[in-house]
């Protein structure tokens, strides 16, 4: 079993609607959980931290639930600019330098 | 001028060949990490480095090798090239704060050298 592990999609959303996804992790020890975005050939930037208690960013939110060891995000009012590859990255575990681990992405593409 | 720079970008090589990818960083960040990446796999961390005297094996080392010429300057090396090295390779950078509610352990990428062995 994968360490991190993540639906590939690709997710088919229509422009303006929501999309969400999940990426689920084996190392109960994970402290740091991360989405990063790759576009095409480019390379991943940093989304969004995932914090405990879950947080938003604009048009983006992602939850992180421990007893399922899961982290999720959610896309509100999705863009043609959202068409994108989402990278789940968790910290192994408790070294502070954090192990990190990448999920292999989940694909979304926004159509008009 | 990008934060963390790549050279080269695009790589054709023959099996047996050294290869030399560089990175070099304006961020003054003290880590710096190699990895590659597979279509259908995340991305592996190859090698990695905290400092100038500190370097350390990822989970995929054998085959290369890195060196570390300054704070600034990280490059890995195929000493004889093979055809499943075949893969996009970024460098990144971090700059560590030791709280994980802070965002630590965020990473910079550089914008990837694109390296095929035929």
């Amino acid at each position: 079993r994968k360490e991190v592990e993540q639906d590939p999609g690709p997710f088919n959303v229509p422009e303006g609607a929501t999309v969400a996804f999940n990426c689920t992790y084996s190392n109960s020890a994970s402290q740091s959980f991360f989405w990063y975005r790759q576009d095409c050939r480019k390379e991943p930037k940093l989304l969004m931290s995932v914090y405990s208690s879950g947080n938003e960013d604009g048009r983006f939110t992602a939850q992180l639930n421990r007893a399922s060891q899961y982290i999720s995000l959610l896309i509100r009012d999705s863009k043609l600019s959202d068409s994108a590859t989402y990278l789940c990255v968790v910290n192994r575990g408790t070294d502070s330098w954090g192990k990190l681990q990448f999920g292999a992405g989940t694909q979304v593409v926004v159509t008009p | 001028d990008a934060d963390v720079t790549q050279t080269p970008r695009n790589r054709i090589t023959k099996t047996g060949k050294r290869i030399m990818l560089e990175c070099s960083q304006t961020k003054g960040h003290d880590r710096m990490y190699w990895y590659r990446q597979d279509p259908g796999l995340g991305l592996r961390l190859i090698y990695y480095s905290f400092d100038v005297k500190d370097i350390n094996k990822g989970e995929i080392s054998d085959g290369y090798s890195v060196s570390r010429q300054a704070q600034a300057k990280f490059s890995l090396s195929l000493e004889s090239a093979i055809p499943n090295q075949t893969a996009l390779y970024f460098c990144a950078t971090s700059d560590f704060s030791g709280k994980y509610e802070t965002g630590a352990n965020v990473l910079t990428f550089g914008a990837g050298s694109r390296l095929t062995v035929l």
